[in-house]
């Protein structure tokens, strides 16, 4: 089945700073790939995601590329804030009606 | 719009008690999942169903059986609760046909065995 490693497990940024996070994925048939972010006590919320038809999407400060055939994914934030402070997580899954794997997650630290 | 609602959103149960985690969902969503959330070890997919009467196992499906009678419902039970089972449970929902798309979390239940 599909796994998804996801790196760094923490990160820590100062306001104004970029932050990456990078995915890859095993299964060569994965389609579809979603971001989310999970504050404290909360639930996951998708804050992006992209399909394997494209290579690259933005939303304001938020951007995801993707790289097929290297089956790595990754989630950049420009200028961050102190609210984008964290927990991030990738997920990866293939064609309509399968499962979504999520990577063990990144936990984003952003300091003022 | 009440979205995904898990019930209840904490809960102690002791070893070897049986209890049933509620999903509800108001979208319509023929896809739901459970998921159980320890540190570090992110999101791991216990059960899934594409639709009424449709269940399969996920990465961790040991210990917990699942019915999905209704579009809206998604019950996730344990039969036998063990100290292992310790976790945050998330429920989620999405549209997956023609193609999947963004999934809605609910917010979680904290279940605590002892």
């Amino acid at each position: 089945g599909e796994n998804v490693e996801q790196h760094p497990s923490t990160l820590s940024v100062q306001e104004g700073d970029s932050a990456v996070i990078k995915c890859t994925y095993s299964d060569s048939a994965s389609n579809y790939f979603p971001w989310y972010k999970q504050e404290l006590g909360k639930g996951p919320q998708l804050i992006i995601d992209i399909r394997s038809n494209v290579g690259e999407k933005k939303d304001q400060r938020i951007a995801v590329t993707l790289n097929k055939t290297a089956k790595h994914f990754s989630l950049h934030i420009t200028e961050t804030q102190p609210e984008d402070s964290a927990v991030y997580f990738c997920a990866a899954s293939m064609e309509a009606g399968t499962a979504l794997i999520f990577g063990k997650g990144t936990t984003l630290s952003v300091s003022s | 719009n009440a979205g995904v609602t898990q019930t209840p959103k904490f809960q102690v149960l002791k070893t070897g008690q049986s209890m049933t985690l509620q999903c509800a969902q108001d979208m319509n969503h023929e896809y739901m999942s459970w998921y159980r959330q320890d540190p570090g070890m992110g999101l791991r997919l216990i059960h899934y169903s594409v639709g009424a009467g449709i269940t399969d196992q996920g990465e961790v499906p040991n210990g917990y059986n699942v019915s999905r009678s209704t579009t809206e419902d998604f019950p996730l039970r344990l039969l036998s609760a063990a100290p292992s089972q310790t976790s945050v449970y998330f429920c989620a929902s999405s549209y997956s046909y023609p193609s999947n798309t963004e999934a809605f979390f609910g917010q979680g239940t904290r279940l605590t065995v002892v």
